[in-house]
């Protein structure tokens, strides 16, 4: 049972444009979400998180949204730039183990 | 400060065969988690060793092992392969347990198995 889910595998972006990477979650006793970005050869690189307890967190050009009444998450990145073309993890923590979607398949178009 | 380092980066094996994985974490880091990742599949949990002591186990069979070391190591082991195995295995490494403080996970580059 996927208890996080991202349901859409890919998403294409002009330069420039805002990436909307969105994830939603079935659980809720989650109380801590994160964001990771992975390469193709290379293990998920941490980007950035959000407590239960708030609903937006910022850093650079990446926002993280949180909508706890809706289980929605989502990942802002503006504006978005051609290396940041990767997949894109949600993850979620129950206080006991951390719990990823499937992925979301980010290109940016030059 | 060195990231997570898993060994080898790739290994082919055919089925049957046994293999084990290494990790090492960030050093000051107890907490080791295992995933499989494979397509369409994201990032499936297999077990957490925190203080040498498996802290938690997700859902695979009991050909998949592990176990920590006093510095803190990892191994995982699968043994019986079968083709389905065929994943790339991520290591993560955190100072506390998982989720615990809602500590962050830092993952090494995965080691990719191939199964013929």
């Amino acid at each position: 049972d996927q208890q996080v889910k991202q349901n859409s595998p890919s998403l294409s972006v002009q330069e420039g444009r805002i990436s909307i990477l969105n994830c939603d979650y079935t659980n809720s006793m989650f109380d801590y979400f994160l964001w990771y970005k992975k390469y193709p050869a290379e293990g998920p690189t941490f980007l950035i998180s959000i407590s239960s307890i708030k609903d937006k967190n910022e850093d650079g050009r990446f926002t993280v949204f949180l909508n706890k009444s809706a289980k929605h998450l989502s990942l802002h990145i503006v504006p978005s730039q051609p290396g940041d073309s990767a997949v894109y993890f949600c993850a979620a923590s129950d206080g006991n183990q951390f719990y990823f979607g499937t992925g979301t398949s980010l290109t940016v178009i030059p | 400060k060195a990231g997570v380092t898993q060994t080898p980066r790739y290994l082919i094996k055919t089925r049957g065969q046994q293999v084990t994985l290494s990790c090492s974490p960030i050093s000051g880091h107890r907490s080791v988690s295992w995933y499989q990742q494979t397509p369409g599949q994201g990032l499936q949990f297999l077990f957490e060793y925190f203080s040498e002591t498996q802290r938690n186990k997700g859902n695979f069979p009991g050909r998949f092992s592990g176990r920590q070391f006093s510095n803190s190591r990892s191994e995982m082991n699968v043994s019986t392969l079968e083709l389905g195995d065929s994943a790339l295995y991520l290591c993560a490494s955190s100072l506390v347990a998982s989720g615990e403080y809602q500590e962050t996970q830092y993952f090494g580059p995965g080691t990719r198995l191939l199964v013929l």
